[in-house]
């Protein structure tokens, strides 16, 4: 069966600092692979799409980057955070449309 | 763009009650999908629904895709302290490679 991971689970950050959160997707291949965020309240904004290896597609222009350096590896960074970033951070798998949500990344940027 | 609207926006009911939310378009869906979110948790799939009319349960839970296509329902029976949550409808954005569109989501309280 398919499992995804998130790490860390909780994260304090300082306004500047730089961000990487990671995915990891088992027992599938070449999935498609989402982040969204999730602000305070609860709407789901979605941030990247991957179809693929190295290939990323971004929604919303911001301070924020993704990467798939491997077919289950999917990773959210940034150079200098700021404190709009603060927020929860999801990643999913989907299989057809049916997306699964990973456990989220709670962050906090002070 | 599409758009799913969600309503009503949160419920508060006595344990034991039954509970209907919906989630409405202007636009045709032809897949609809119902997810759970407990607090500080991921959203988990309960009912995915691919053809119009068709009504599909998942214990006491119980989804239908609208008639129309712009339309689906989720009914909970007999609701539970652990049914608190919110829950979020989604459906495909074909303009868009299929990427899925959210509701803002019904956020339901149950009180023992």
């Amino acid at each position: 069966s398919q499992t995804i991971h998130q790490w860390p689970a909780t994260l304090v950050q300082p306004v500047g600092s730089p961000l990487s959160l990671e995915c990891t997707v088992e027992g599938t291949s070449n999935p498609n692979l989402y982040w969204y965020r999730q602000a305070a309240g609860r709407g789901l904004q979605l941030l990247f799409y991957s179809v693929g290896i190295g290939q990323i597609s971004s929604e919303v222009p911001q301070n924020l980057s993704a990467s798939r350096p491997q077919d289950r590896q999917f990773i959210l960074s940034s150079k200098k955070l700021l404190l709009s970033d603060s927020g929860f951070y999801l990643c999913a798998w989907a299989q057809g449309y049916e997306q699964y949500f990973g456990p989220g990344t709670r962050l906090t940027v002070t | 763009g599409q758009q799913l609207n969600q309503s009503p926006q949160s419920m508060f009911i006595q344990e034991g009650e039954d509970v209907s939310m919906n989630c409405t378009s202007s636009s045709i869906f032809n897949t609809w999908l119902w997810y759970k979110q407990d607090p500080g948790e991921g959203p988990v799939l309960l009912i995915a629904l691919y053809k119009a009319g068709e009504l599909t349960s998942n214990g006491r839970l119980t989804a239908q895709f609208g008639i129309t296509r712009k339309d689906s329902f989720l009914n909970i029976s007999a609701s539970i302290p652990s049914d608190v949550g919110i829950y979020f409808c989604a459906g495909p954005d074909y303009n868009q490679g299929g990427k899925l569109i959210f509701g803002q989501g019904t956020e339901l309280s149950v009180k023992p």
